[in-house]
């Protein structure tokens, strides 16, 4: 266990539907992050949190939705995602967004159908 | 946490060989270089990283080499075991920019 924890494991929603996404670190750590992992592109960062505040959205489309209430916490909010959507959601965290070792989750397998 | 589908490149070496395993990045102005390891089923675990001022680090059964003249970097496994297989990917920390950018990662299988 790295101490990321993500929620839920496996995921199948509708394009018309709401979801979240969830992740929780209790490692005292002051940024967090979310990437994608499909079968067609290597690890992409999509959002990255320090100190609760957004300081990086890789062009992500507003589709996705990021919400970190605390340092602890980060959510990634799902409104009418599309098909190629689908991919393996990684959160991680690190000591701040300038740290090189990050602690992954071990994922949320999404698919949308 | 597996990368399916994705066309990866594959290194089969048989249980206790080296493992060489390598990556070319393009930012020249790169801070820090990270390989980290993913196994089926988990996220990305982290193994060893390198300052752009080093051109070698080693750890526990792991040396990284970083040949910043052609922008190329390598991680070595000694006496590589069954545990090793996973995908492995490098990274690059660009310090202004402040994240991780990931390359896209090498399969090592070992045979037993």
């Amino acid at each position: 266990e790295t101490g990321v924890t993500q929620t839920p494991r496996h995921l199948v929603m509708g394009m018309t539907n709401k979801k979240s996404l969830k992740c929780e670190q209790h490692l005292g750590h002051n940024a967090m992050y979310w990437y994608k992992q499909s079968a067609k592109k290597p690890l992409e960062l999509m959002f990255v949190y320090n100190f609760k505040e957004q300081t990086e959205n890789n062009s992500v489309p507003s589709r996705f939705s990021p919400e970190c209430p605390n340092s602890s916490h980060l959510f990634l909010h799902l409104h009418t995602l599309q098909p190629e959507d689908s991919a393996l959601y990684l959160c991680a965290s690190s000591q701040d967004s300038g740290a090189t070792e990050a602690f992954f989750g071990q994922g949320t397998r999404l698919t949308v159908v | 946490g597996e990368s399916v589908g994705l066309h990866l490149p594959t290194l089969s070496v048989q249980e206790g060989d080296n493992s060489i395993i390598n990556c070319a990045y393009s930012n020249s102005a790169s801070d820090y270089f990270i390989w980290y390891k993913q196994e089926s089923g988990k996220g990305p675990q982290f193994i060893i990283d390198i300052r752009s001022n080093m051109d070698k680090r080693q750890g526990q059964r792991v040396t990284v080499l970083l040949n910043k003249t052609v922008k190329h970097l390598s991680l070595q496994i000694a006496a590589t075991q069954p545990g090793d297989s996973a995908v492995y990917f490098c990274a690059e920390n660009l310090r202004a920019g402040n994240m991780l950018t990931f390359g896209g990662g090498t399969r090592l299988m070992v045979k037993p």
